[in-house]
């Protein structure tokens, strides 16, 4: 147990919808990162954010968006959702600097 | 644009035996992560590597870093069954306290017994 906490485990959608997965860092993280996995594009990193603010983007569609709160847990939300978003997400935290580790992931799928 | 390339994507091998898996990154960096990952569960961390010429050893893996040659190894020594599961590198090439990690494309192992 990696400590980092996510919910819900799994989400079945249909297509144009939105949904909202939530991730809780390990305790004393200021760093939290999304990831998604899918057959295709492998691992792919989303969005970081650190103490509340965004400090690293990489492949997030405009569909979708990221918050952290001033708890320090953060929520993804993908909206207008097709049927190639179906993927694992993580959620990952770590210190400043330090290495991630992973919570036990969200599978989407959208049918 | 960094990239991360692992081979064998796939790899069968006897219990007992040994092996390598290799990872290859095209941009320079000294920081770099090795995950295991179990079929649909989450990424578990084995091994971060922080400076040319890093070995690690945990049971019978051992990784091991070249910055110079942009390429690190995962070598399984006298593999067991409980070893089969998909491994990942990750490199981090972002600044302190902007860290991102981009993957390599696994490798799945599966150790025959």
């Amino acid at each position: 147990d990696s400590g980092v906490t996510q919910t819900p485990k799994h989400l079945i959608t249909a297509t144009g919808q939105r949904v909202t997965l939530r991730c809780s860092p390990r305790s004393g993280d200021l760093s939290v990162y999304w990831y998604q996995q899918s057959l295709d594009q492998g691992l792919q990193f989303l969005i970081q954010y650190y103490n509340g603010e965004e400090r690293a983007k990489g492949n997030i569609l405009e569909r979708f968006s990221a918050q952290q709160f001033p708890d320090l847990h953060s929520e993804l939300n993908l909206s207008s959702l097709e049927l190639g978003d179906s993927a694992l997400y993580f959620c990952a935290s770590s210190r400043r600097g330090d290495e991630q580790f992973f919570g036990p992931g969200t599978r989407l799928t959208v049918l | 644009e960094l990239k991360v390339e692992q081979n064998p994507l796939f790899l069968s091998m006897q219990e007992g035996k040994n092996y390598t898996i290799y990872c290859n990154y095209s941009t320079t960096s000294d920081r770099l992560y090795w995950y295991r990952q179990d079929p649909g569960k989450s990424l578990e961390s084995l091994f971060v590597l922080l400076s040319n010429g890093a070995v690690k050893q945990e049971g019978r893996l051992m990784a091991s870093l070249d910055t110079k040659a942009r390429l690190s190894t995962l070598h399984i020594t006298a593999a067991v069954h409980d070893l089969s599961a998909t491994y990942f590198c990750a490199v981090d090439i972002s600044s302190f306290g902007n860290e991102k990690l981009t993957f390599g494309t696994g490798t799945r192992l599966t150790i025959i017994p």
